[in-house]
C-alpha cells in the first residue's frame, strides 16, 4: 500500500516568509509524528498526534513552529517567520498503536536564505 | 533525560563480512527500539522493531538484540554486501511514544 507522503520534497524561502509543509500519513494510522533533522546532526522530535487526544508539542523549538491534524489523515507543519536555522529536512512519520512502529516519508528539504 | 549513543561513528568492511553496530541507551524504561536505515537524499527505512519485552528480532541477513538492563542493543548484518552501505540509526521509544534517537552509523561496504 501507500506508504508516508510528504510535499513538497524541497521549499527554498526567503528569511520572514511563512512555509506550510503537508504530511499524509498511511491510511488507518493513528499516530503522526513530526521531526527535525539539521545538516550533519540527529533527528530531534517536534511533535506527536495520537487520534483524537491533545498533542504532544513538547519537541517544537519556539511558538513559530505549530502544526494541525485533521482527525487521522492529512497533518501541516507551519513555520512562521522563518529563520536561517530553520534549514533542516522536515520528516514525518506515522504508525498503527502498540506496537507504534513508525514508518517515515522521504522528507521535505528547507533551506531558509 | 534518555541519551542514545551509537558506536563506532563510522565503519569501512569488506564485502562480505559480517558485522556488529552498537547501541547503547541510558535509561531502561523503553517502550521499543528500533533500528532504521538511511540513505543520502532518502527517508528513513524501518528494519527491526524490538518490543521492551522482546529479546531479538530478525529479519533475512539483519538480526537486532535488545538487552534492557544494560542499556544495550546491537544489530547484526551477515555477508555483508555493498548495498548494505548506509547510514543506520537507532532510536528508542519512550513511554510517550517519542523516539529519541542516536547519532547513527555510517557503514561502508566495500565491494
Amino acid at each position: 500500500g501507500a506508504g508516508v507522503s510528504q510535499s513538497p520534497s524541497n521549499k527554498v524561502t526567503e528569511k520572514g516568509k511563512d512555509v506550510e509543509l503537508r504530511c499524509d500519513p498511511i491510511s488507518g494510522h493513528t499516530a503522526l509524528y513530526w521531526y527535525r533533522q539539521r545538516l550533519g546532526q540527529g533527528l530531534e522530535f517536534l511533535i506527536y498526534f495520537q487520534g483524537n487526544s491533545a498533542p504532544d508539542k513538547s519537541g517544537l523549538p519556539s511558538d513559530r513552529f505549530s502544526a494541525e491534524r485533521t482527525g487521522e489523515s492529512v497533518s501541516t507543519l507551519t513555520i512562521q517567520r522563518t529563520q536561517q536555522e530553520d534549514s533542516a529536512v522536515y520528516l514525518c512519520a506515522s504508525s498503527l498503536p502498540s506496537p507504534y512502529e513508525q514508518y517515515f516519508g522521504p522528507g521535505t528539504r528547507l533551506t531558509v536564505t | 533525560k534518555q541519551e542514545v549513543t551509537q558506536i563506532p561513528a563510522a565503519l569501512s568492511v569488506p564485502e562480505g563480512e559480517n558485522l556488529v553496530l552498537n547501541c547503547s541507551f541510558t535509561d531502561s524504561a523503553i517502550y521499543n527500539l528500533q533500528w532504521f536505515r538511511q540513505d543520502p537524499g532518502k527517508g528513513l527505512t524501518s528494519l527491526l522493531l524490538i518490543q521492551s519485552s522482546q529479546r531479538e528480532q530478525t529479519s533475512g541477513r539483519l538480526n537486532a538484540s535488545l538487552d534492557k538492563s544494560s542499556g544495550r542493543s546491537t544489530l547484526y548484518i551477515a555477508a555483508s554486501q555493498p548495498g548494505d552501505s548506509a547510514t543506520y540509526l537507532c532510536a528508542v521509544a519512550d513511554s510517550n511514544y517519542q523516539l529519541i534517537w542516536g547519532a547513527g552509523t555510517k557503514l561502508i561496504i566495500k565491494p
